[in-house]
């Protein structure tokens, strides 16, 4: 699987937009761009996964660059709870025999009140 | 519906000590995985199962680990003997088959913490 290059940290303010950026300039053309979360001590949860197109869902959107080197998530109103470790991750399309995730060191989000 | 569900929450043994983890995976979830974080580092794969096949266990770091899924349903993951090293959370997750997931996700139990004294 590609690499992923995240920043270790950031802040956002609560309620305001959190945009947060993941590097893959060596994604190949059939890996797709995962994004997962662990809050505090729990178990890393799903957020959203896209291929080349953004995406949006309940919980977040991703864009994703037309090279596909980068995307960002955005969480758009920020709340307390939105405060834990981000992980980017990029993996082969599910069924095709490798759907181990491989996480890296991730951005720990913290919304500040 | 119950998500994937770990037991013991938490354990703390003495060096050269067994202990098994079990992990029960959301009903009907064909993939169960088992990852594991070591303090200060990195979430790290050690192994997937399809059904009750071995499908990648090249995370597994030695032959002191040892993971069953009998019948395809829960999983186990015993350590014997255990090391210092072995302590961390230990992460089990499940996922649907290819068939019937188009997004392959994974869902996470709260995790396993074992503490090797």
């Amino acid at each position: 699987d590609a690499k992923t290059t995240q920043p270790p940290s950031m802040d956002c303010a609560e309620g305001r937009a959190a945009n947060l950026p993941c590097n893959h300039s060596t994604i190949s053309g059939n890996e797709y761009v995962y994004w997962y979360r662990q809050i505090h001590s729990q178990g890393p949860q799903y957020i959203i996964h896209g291929l080349k197109n953004n995406e949006t869902n309940e919980m977040a959107s991703l864009i994703i660059t037309e090279d596909r080197k980068s995307s960002t998530l955005i969480l758009p109103h920020a709340t307390l709870r939105d405060t834990a470790v981000y992980y980017c991750i990029v993996r082969v399309a599910f069924g095709f025999g490798n759907e181990k995730l491989t996480f890296g060191t991730g951005t720990r989000l913290t919304i500040i009140p | 519906e119950a998500g994937v569900t770990q037991f013991p929450s938490h354990s703390v043994i003495e060096k050269g000590q067994t202990v098994t983890l079990r992990c029960d995976p959301i009903s009907g979830h064909d993939n169960l995985y088992w990852y594991r974080r070591v303090m200060g580092k990195e979430i790290k794969f050690l192994l997937h199962f399809v059904k009750e096949s071995k499908q990648d266990e090249s995370g597994m770091p030695n032959n002191r680990f040892l993971a069953e899924r009998t019948g395809g349903t829960y999983s186990t993951l015993k350590v014997q003997p255990a090391e210092l090293e072995d302590s961390g959370v230990y992460f089990c997750a499940s996922s649907q088959g290819h068939g019937t997931s188009i997004s392959g996700e994974l869902f996470f139990g709260e995790g396993s913490r074992l503490t090797v004294l």
